[in-house]
């Protein structure tokens, strides 16, 4: 299988902390990208990184990428009870027209 | 939201019987997928289509199939549904496949009893 991993399965934090999850894949790759899911709705997109950048931010949000180890961080700042979701990353595959998603995130953010 | 709508949102069938789902979308993306998520393991592709009448193989096809016989329409198909589809089944479309994002549907939520 050419899923991805992604630790931990499941985050639980207070609001104002800053959440970590991290994204491991196999293949090589053109970009990698953050997905976010609400309670079992379809996946929206959050960010994308390209494979020949190792950093980009949007707002709360900074991800990093290496290539080198294949894997990827999302870090989200000042987290809010509005952030708990589950997180997913995914990417192409070089070569193929696939389009992977990892394992996922389940993050809590309390009150 | 982008155009992606996915038939039926649920549907209860019984072992053995075919089932097919639809993922229909108004953007024109060239590139629709078919993925099942199941507890502990995220999304994991089923099928893919990069074209009219061009479909291959995900990480987990053993059961079903696909046809897309035009550019808004994606069908998946269980050809004999078993209890171990049981799942929430979701659609994704993209307008290329680099550097670019997925929409996703709503989601159709199956139970084979």
């Amino acid at each position: 299988s050419q899923q991805g991993e992604e630790d931990p399965q499941a985050l639980s934090i207070q609001e104002g902390e800053n959440a970590t999850m991290n994204c491991s894949y196999k293949t090589s790759i053109n970009n990698l990208q953050w997905y976010r899911q609400n309670s079992g709705r379809g996946l929206v997109h959050l960010i994308l990184i390209r494979s020949n950048e190792r950093e980009k931010h949007s707002g709360r949000l900074r991800v990093t990428l290496d290539t080198s180890k294949k894997s990827s961080s999302l870090l989200i700042t000042a987290s809010r009870a509005a952030d708990t979701a589950s997180y997913f990353c995914a990417h192409d595959t070089s070569g193929t027209y696939k389009y992977i998603f990892g394992t996922g995130t389940r993050l809590k953010v309390l009150a | 939201d982008a155009g992606i709508t996915q038939s039926p949102r649920h549907k209860v069938t019984e072992t053995g019987t075919p089932v097919t789902l639809r993922c229909h979308q108004t953007e024109n993306h060239r590139y629709m997928y078919w993925y099942r998520q199941d507890p502990g393991h995220g999304l994991r592709l089923i099928h893919y289509s990069y074209g009219v009448k061009d479909t291959d193989k995900g990480e987990v096809s053993d059961g079903y199939s696909v046809s897309r016989s035009k550019t808004e329409d994606f069908l998946l198909t269980l050809e004999s549904a078993t209890s171990s589809q049981t799942s929430v089944y979701f659609c994704a479309i993209r307008p290329g496949q680099v550097n670019t994002e997925a929409f996703f549907g709503q989601g159709t939520r199956l139970t084979v009893v």
